[in-house]
């Protein structure tokens, strides 16, 4: 089956140390992203690539880092220098076409730091 | 910072009734999508809407989009229980090869039996 999976769903992190969520997606799709999401809160951009190997800030990126060395796999490194990573992280990637852009999602990483 | 803002915040309805959400958005787009999430799950998408486009239909979903006023709305009409989730509108900013999506704050819907 076609989609994105996001892996673990749950992780628990103690202070003080990096964590990465793992993004992979078999949609061949060229951009990808990473939101987090507070309870009761819209998402907030933290990454997004375009293509292999780039990838740009988006409005929360501090304390976050990405890589894009494959077409299919975004992962999001939450380093010691994120005050506050508690939260719920989504990855979604897009496939543009003349009709606009479709995102899809995968299900999501609930980060606790403990 | 947020390029959409959805009104309202919550949204309590009988079931039966219609359901309008209203998304106000910043700067130019190339068109602008609405997405649906239940609690804790990823988001689904719904329908997009060209910046050229002045309305359009899904089923139940009637999206419309101002451009002028940097707005858009969706409504859906005899709701249903499972209708009950959070509704995101999304935007994908103007011009050529430029895919940062971005997200409003949400409206989160209940619909009483």
């Amino acid at each position: 089956d076609g989609g994105i999976t996001q892996s673990p769903k749950y992780l628990f992190r103690k202070e003080g140390q990096n964590v990465t969520l793992s993004c992979e997606q078999n949609l061949n799709h060229d951009a990808m992203y990473w939101y987090r999401q507070d309870p009761g809160q819209g998402l907030r951009l933290i990454y997004y690539s375009q293509i292999v190997n780039d990838f740009q800030k988006g409005d929360i990126a501090e304390g976050y880092s990405v890589s894009r060395e494959k077409k299919e796999s975004f992962p999001l490194t939450v380093t010691s220098a994120q005050k506050n990573p508690t939260a719920f992280y989504l990855c979604a990637s897009t496939a543009t076409s003349v009709s606009g852009t479709e995102a899809f999602f995968g299900q999501g990483t609930r980060l606790t730091v403990v | 910072s947020q390029q959409g803002e959805e009104d309202p915040q919550a949204l309590s309805i009988q079931e039966g009734e219609n359901a309008t959400m209203n998304c106000s958005y910043k700067t130019s787009i190339n068109n602008l999508q609405w997405y649906r999430q239940n609690s804790g799950r990823g988001l689904v998408h719904l329908i997009l809407i060209r910046s050229n486009e002045r309305e359009k239909h899904s089923g139940r979903l009637r999206v419309t989009l101002d451009t002028s006023k940097k707005s858009s709305s969706l409504l859906i009409t005899a709701s249903r229980a499972a209708d009950t989730a959070s509704y995101f509108c999304a935007t994908v900013p103007s011009g050529f090869g430029n895919e940062k999506l971005t997200f409003g704050t949400g409206t989160r819907l209940t619909i009483i039996p």
